[in-house]
């Protein structure tokens, strides 16, 4: 299995309430990232996951509330969010970290509309 | 931290020509240059990268090149195809930071059949 999978593929949410993004990979990598991506523009890093341990936060307000079960899976709970974190959340995974960190495998995303 | 500045935003090409996308970056301690593309509605997917003891690589129909001294790499494309279009992020990994890739803005690449 060379994928990682996110669910759910779309969502959508009102300012209210509480929702979660999942995603998971089988490939035994040691890092997963949560990256947000605007329309035409790059993904954006918001969370990096080493070893299960929240190793880098980029300064992401606390509506986002990131969650490492094991070393396979990967959350992202969702809370009082604004119209304008309406995006595509993806997710990713890499087999090393720090300098050997290489290639990211991205999930397809979880395209996120907040009304 | 890295900065890194990619050209053009959007290349239209025929079928058949050479496309070539530009990236600069900042950090000379920079040493991992990953190029992802990504078509409409997928995922980012790695096509080819290259580290910093490497100045040139080729797989197929892809090359990337690097210039430590300049700090700028560049993607070719040569013989394009209409599946070829899709949007293209070049990146940089800082070898004294976090090593996480920072992604230039992308370069939309259109081919025209």
């Amino acid at each position: 299995d060379t994928e990682v999978t996110q669910t759910p593929k779309h969502l959508v949410m009102g300012m209210t309430n509480k929702k979660s993004l999942k995603c998971e990979q089988h490939m035994g990598h040691r890092a997963m990232y949560w990256y947000k991506q605007k329309a035409k523009k790059p993904p954006e890093l918001m969370f990096v996951y080493s070893y299960e341990k929240l190793s880098i936060n980029e300064s992401v307000p606390s509506r986002f509330s990131p969650e490492c079960p094991n070393s396979s899976l990967l959350n992202l709970h969702l809370h009082a969010l604004q119209p304008e974190d309406s995006a595509l959340y993806l997710c990713a995974s890499s087999q090393g970290v720090g300098r050997n960190t290489g290639e990211l495998f991205f999930g397809e995303g979880s395209r996120l509309t907040v009304l | 931290g890295e900065n890194v500045e990619q050209h053009p935003s959007t290349l239209s090409v025929q079928e058949g020509d050479s496309a070539v996308i530009k990236c600069t970056y900042s950090d000379s301690a920079s040493n991992y240059f990953p190029w992802y593309k990504q078509e409409l509605g997928k995922r980012p997917q790695l096509i080819i990268d290259i580290r910093s003891n490497v100045g040139e690589k080729k797989d197929q129909r892809i090359a990337v090149t690097l210039n430590k001294t300049a700090k700028h790499f560049s993607l070719h494309i040569t013989e394009t195809q209409p599946e070829d279009s899709a949007v293209y992020f070049c990146a940089a990994t800082t070898s004294g930071g976090s090593y996480i890739p920072t992604f230039g803005r992308g370069t939309s690449l259109i081919v025209h059949p």
